[in-house]
């Protein structure tokens, strides 16, 4: 069965400061992986997504996500992060070409001035 | 356009009562999904529709039903609401399969079952 797992529900970083949110899967095949971010009171919204291309993949807002097979990884980095980065994200994961998806526990993010 | 839209926005129903949750999309999509998000435990499928008149049943599928008679809806029933059916509900579509399409999501409905 595949899973994910999202180190650190809640994140802090200040201002200007790198951002790393941390997803693992196990999955024994190949997988699908998606970031999601959710802001106060809204849906979800996809940040990037790996369906087997590039390992490194950019998103939208400055995210990037690289897949480790080695390492069964897929950390979102951020250089700077913004007070608007604020928000809850999801790291989801679709093992084959199915409509299962199963998402993350969720990190909060949070940005001090 | 207005994406994906879902009715109502909150719902306090007492243990029992039943109710339907509608989601709407205009974007012509073929797939569509209910979720419920708790705390501490992410989104968890409920139910998914590949196309109009199917369903099947996700990852947490039991004290709910739903039907896509129309393209455009996606309609999520509980029979007999109980407490642990307290969450937040999301719809969602997507123009392809999830596991290569970007899923786009309603804003979601706060039910409290008490």
């Amino acid at each position: 069965a595949q899973s994910v797992t999202q180190l650190g529900s809640h994140v802090s970083v200040s201002e200007g400061a790198l951002v790393l949110l941390r997803c693992n899967y196990s999955s024994s095949v190949p997988p699908y992986l998606f970031w999601y971010v959710q802001y106060p009171n809204q849906g979800l919204q996809l940040l990037l997504k790996y369906t087997s291309a590039a390992t490194l993949v950019k998103g939208i807002n400055g995210f990037e996500a690289e897949f480790k097979k080695s390492e069964t990884s897929f950390h979102l980095t951020k250089p700077s992060a913004h007070m608007s980065d604020a928000a809850e994200y999801f790291c989801a994961v679709s093992v084959d070409t199915g409509n299962q998806f199963y998402f993350g526990t969720g990190t909060s993010l949070t940005v001090i001035p | 356009n207005a994406g994906v839209t879902q009715t109502p926005k909150f719902r306090v129903l007492k243990t029992g009562q039943s109710m339907t949750l509608l989601c709407a999309q205009d974007m012509n999509h073929e797939y569509m999904y209910w979720y419920r998000q708790d705390p501490g435990m992410g989104l968890r499928l409920i139910h998914y529709s590949v196309g109009e008149g199917t369903t099947a049943k996700g990852e947490v599928p039991d004290g709910y039903n739903v039907s896509r008679l129309k393209k455009q809806n996606f309609l999520l029933g509980l029979e007999s609401a109980a407490p642990s059916q307290t969450s937040v509900y999301f719809c969602a579509s997507s123009r392809e399969l999830a596991s290569l399409d970007e899923q786009y999501f309603g804003p979601g409905t706060r039910l409290t079952v008490t």
